[in-house]
């Protein structure tokens, strides 16, 4: 299975504070993605990382994927009671199993 | 200016009983999804469709059968109902980039319907 497992389950911290959230996966990708799901609603994309990039970034979001470890990492900067959330990492394989969801680290953001 | 839509948010129905659950996107995009989340917030794929072809999760009873009248639609039919079906369902959609079956496209997910089988 290419499931993503994320680390940790929940994680709170201060307002302010970085947010580091880990991802790991079991077999080769073609793209990993991360989303964000606030309670009640439905998932919102908020970076996605082919398979031969190492890091990108996106205003306070910071991804890094190792393909030899098979694993990710978003970390979250000067982060913000907005930001109380699940996350969410998926891993696309190319083939016709789609997106392949972990079970997501519950961040919340103390003010 | 939703951009994919899911009714009804709530359903709450008795188990043997049949369903359906509505989606509609007004993004254009050629793909589109149904996924399951269970009380742990596991998230798994049950059906992806474009006007090709129709991709079904194994594991997805039979009793569950997407319906798309026309590519902006998949709704979701699910037939006698079981205890064991009371999940989010969400909607989403893509666009897939050329041929195949490469998801280098985001997901664009509907705020889901919450089924609650009693």
């Amino acid at each position: 299975s290419q499931q993503g497992e994320e680390d940790p389950q929940a994680l709170s911290i201060q307002e302010g504070e970085n947010a580091t959230m880990n991802c790991s996966y079991k077999t080769s990708i073609n793209n990993l993605q991360w989303y964000r799901q606030n309670s009640g609603r439905g998932l919102v994309h908020l970076i996605l990382i082919r398979s031969n990039e190492r890091e990108k970034h996106s205003g306070r979001l910071r991804v890094t994927l190792d393909t030899s470890k098979k694993s990710s990492s978003l970390l979250i900067t000067a982060s913000r009671a907005a930001d109380t959330a699940s996350y969410f990492c998926a891993t696309a394989g190319g083939g016709a199993d789609g997106l392949t969801f972990g079970k997501g680290t519950h961040l919340i953001i103390q003010p | 200016d939703t951009a994919v839509s899911q009714t009804p948010k709530y359903l709450v129905t008795q188990m043997g009983n049949d369903k359906s659950i509505k989606c509609e996107q007004n993004l254009g995009h050629d793909t589109m999804y149904w996924y399951k989340q269970d009380s742990k917030k596991f998230l798994k794929i049950m059906f992806s469709y474009n006007n090709k072809e129709l991709i079904i999760n194994e594991t997805v009873p039979n009793r569950f059968s997407p319906k798309s009248p026309d590519k902006a639609h998949l709704n979701l039919h699910i037939n006698s109902l079981e205890l064991g079906d009371s999940a989010v369902y969400f909607c989403a959609s893509s666009q897939a980039p050329g041929t195949g079956y490469s998801y280098n496209s985001p997901l664009h997910f509907g705020n889901g319907t919450r089924l609650t089988v009693t």
